[in-house]
């Protein structure tokens, strides 16, 4: 699986939006990109994932680059529960068998 | 609906003694994975299962570990002898693989907090 490249903290106040920005130059044609994110204590949550089209749903939009070398996972409107490590991953989908290589995150603070 | 089920959410041993540690997956889910994570090396994956069959288990660091799932809804992860360089939290997910297509999310458990004296 093609690695990725985040940074390694990002502040946002509540309410604004949160951009989290995620480098995967060497991904494969076949590779699609997941975002997960761990909330302190517990395990982790998938949030969204995506191919090369734009995706949205009800916990955050996914915008890829045309080039698909990088993507930003956008929360439109952070509370203080989206406080959390954010894990951006790569990897090739079959049928049957999935696995995820979790790298470091990006840890997101949202404050008042 | 139950999510993954874990147990227990803490133990607390000493050097030498073994752990088990248990999982319940979600009804209907057939892809079991364990997962350690720790603040040095970060979250890893040790094991995973698909049918209750183990297909990669490159991720277990050492002999002393052993992961079995005598069923669909259950499975265990077990340190024999434990060591202090294990305390870690242990987390189980499932995910279903027959629900096909790319979203194949996995769902995780609360985890266990293994602390080894």
């Amino acid at each position: 699986d093609a690695k990725t490249t985040q940074p390694t903290s990002m502040d946002c106040a509540e309410g604004r939006a949160a951009n989290l920005p995620c480098n995967h130059s060497t991904i494969s044609g076949n590779e699609y990109v997941y975002w997960y994110r761990q909330i302190h204590s517990q395990g982790p949550q998938y949030i969204i994932h995506g191919l090369k089209n734009n995706e949205t749903n009800e916990m955050a939009s996914l915008i890829i680059t045309e080039d698909r070398k990088s993507s930003t996972l956008i929360l439109p409107h952070a509370t203080l529960r989206d406080t959390a490590v954010y894990y951006c991953i790569v990897r090739v989908v079959s049928s049957g068998y999935s696995t995820l290589t979790f790298g470091k995150g990006t840890m997101l603070l949202v404050s008042p | 609906d139950a999510g993954v089920i874990q147990s227990p959410r803490h133990e607390v041993t000493e050097m030498g003694q073994e752990v088990t540690l248990r999982c319940k997956p979600i009804s209907g889910h057939n892809s079991l994975f364990w997962y350690r994570q720790t603040m040095m090396r970060g979250l890893e994956l040790l094991i995973y299962f698909n049918n209750n069959v183990p297909i990669d288990d490159s991720g277990m660091p050492e002999d002393r570990f052993s992961a079995k799932m005598p069923n669909a809804s259950f499975s265990t992860l077990k340190i024999q002898p434990s060591e202090p360089r294990d305390s870690a939290v242990y987390f189980c997910a499932s995910s279903s693989s027959l629900a096909g297509g790319p979203r194949n999310e996995q769902f995780f458990g609360p985890g266990t907090r293994l602390t080894v004296l």
